[in-house]
């Protein structure tokens, strides 16, 4: 069974443009979190969603961050105009219910 | 959701129990422990949880004590690929987030 899925594992950008980290949750699950985590830092929750519903947003910053889990598809989190302290580890977890959370390799983010 | 303490970091000779433990004496009734862990570089991964008694799966052991404000992880026999830091999470069952602290960095040693 394949677990949590993120891409790109890696991903540079430069002052200003827009980063888009994708995470398949485990066939079945259909809740999705999204953590991020500065470097020699723990996790810090950020977002929670179902199919096409944002649940729990307390954890993002208010702007220039989205998510969307749709229909069909990954689910996106989406970085505008990207800063240096956008920099980050950023994993997504998903459940069947809201349970056990199982998290994915994460996409580390380098601003540039 | 309450607060875990956690010490710092911890070494563990290879072959030995690696016997991890979080102090979490604000805890409510209806909370849970739960443990991950983080390799170097890699995603949390799930390694147990529990709400009164003694928990054992193939990966280790829980502990919570009766009045449960602490709770032990026990790795029967370390081994150097579980070198990671290791998160203690006192949550709700239904709640959304994990509330990750600093954890407790497990050094195995050969």
């Amino acid at each position: 069974n394949a677990g949590v899925m993120q891409n790109p594992r890696h991903l540079v950008r430069r002052r200003g443009q827009e980063a888009r980290l994708r995470c398949s949750p485990v066939k079945g699950h259909s809740h999705v979190y999204w953590y991020r985590q500065l470097p020699e830092e723990g996790l810090k929750f950020m977002v929670y969603l179902q199919k096409e519903n944002i649940i729990d947003e307390s954890g993002m910053p208010k702007e220039r961050f989205s998510a969307e889990f749709p229909k069909e598809g990954p689910s996106i989190l989406r970085i505008q105009q990207v800063v240096r302290g956008d920099s980050a580890a950023y994993f997504c977890a998903s459940s069947p219910l809201v349970e056990t959370q199982y998290f994915g390799p994460g996409t580390r983010l380098l601003v540039l | 959701d309450a607060k875990t303490t956690q010490p710092t970091s911890m070494d563990c000779a290879e072959g030995r129990a690696a016997n991890l433990p979080c102090n979490h004496s604000t805890i409510s009734g209806n909370e849970y422990v739960y443990w991950y862990r983080q390799i170097h570089s890699q995603g949390p991964q799930y390694i147990i949880h529990g709400l009164k008694n003694n928990e054992t799966n193939e990966m280790a052991s829980l502990i919570i004590t009766e009045d449960r404000k602490s709770s032990t992880l026990i790795l029967p026999h370390a081994t150097l690929r579980d070198t990671a830091v290791y998160y203690c999470i006192v949550r709700l069952y239904n709640n959304n987030d994990m509330r990750f602290g600093a954890g407790t960095r497990l050094t195995v040693k050969p």
